[in-house]
């Protein structure tokens, strides 16, 4: 069964930093590229970052450019997204997801995980 | 950025009715189109890729279509599971960006 479990969410001040992981489980993590998205309280869904599989390439939604990084250990199977300069605007639930694909090569968000609260609050 | 416009914001419905959610986009996504059901509390579900693609275990009420920049998401005979705030992504050029949702509440 696929699995996707982050974790490291919490409470932070506004310019502070927090680190979220996401580990994947029942399928071979290192085949596949992975995305935050995240959604604010009562908002809707707002894509983060992607990544793909071998880490080589990366992407960055324009609003958290030069202080997000994302990252992946696929020895570990385990995505990251290392979070700075932390505002209010970015307090939200991150989900990571995977990217599945079709044997038409056709990429969609297949699983998700539960996500992980981030709140940032003085 | 290609940025996605779903109507209505709000639909009342009863379960065993049809219906229909739209998602127009600001330049053409290619078709490269999915919807996604959110209920409260939960992670998004894919129900369909590229337009028109159920995902695996997806019932056959549901449906999409469309072409250009005007996309339509159909659920044929509303079940009460179905009640949820529905979401259509485009992935046809970067950032990937998402609509911002229909609400389908139950008349």
């Amino acid at each position: 069964e696929v699995q996707l479990v982050e974790s490291g969410g919490g409470l932070v001040r506004p310019g502070g930093s927090l680190r979220l992981a996401c580990v994947g489980s029942g399928f071979t993590f290192s085949r596949f590229s992975m995305h935050w998205v995240r959604q604010a309280p009562g908002k809707g869904l707002e894509y983060v970052s992607g990544i793909s599989s071998n880490g080589g390439t990366t992407y960055y939604v324009n609003s958290v450019k030069d202080r997000f990084t994302i990252s992946r250990d696929n020895s570990k199977n385990t995505l990251y997204l290392q979070m700075g300069s932390l505002r209010t605007e970015d307090m939200a639930v991150y989900y990571c997801a995977r990217d599945g694909r079709d044997d038409n090569g056709y990429y969609f968000n297949d699983y998700w995980g539960q996500g992980t609260l981030v709140t940032v609050s003085s | 950025e290609i940025v996605l416009t779903q109507s209505p914001a709000t639909l009342s419905l009863s379960p065993g009715e049809r219906a229909t959610l739209s998602c127009r986009a600001s330049q053409s996504p290619s078709g490269n189109l999915a919807w996604f059901q959110q209920k409260s509390g939960q992670a998004p579900r894919l129900l369909i890729y590229n337009t028109s693609h159920r995902a695996t275990g997806i019932p056959a009420r549901f449906s999409g279509s469309g072409s250009g920049t005007d996309f339509t998401l159909t659920i044929s005979s509303l079940e009460p599971e179905d009640f949820a705030v529905y979401y259509c992504q485009q992935r046809a050029g970067w950032p990937i960006t998402f609509g911002q949702g229909t609400r389908l509440e139950i008349k």
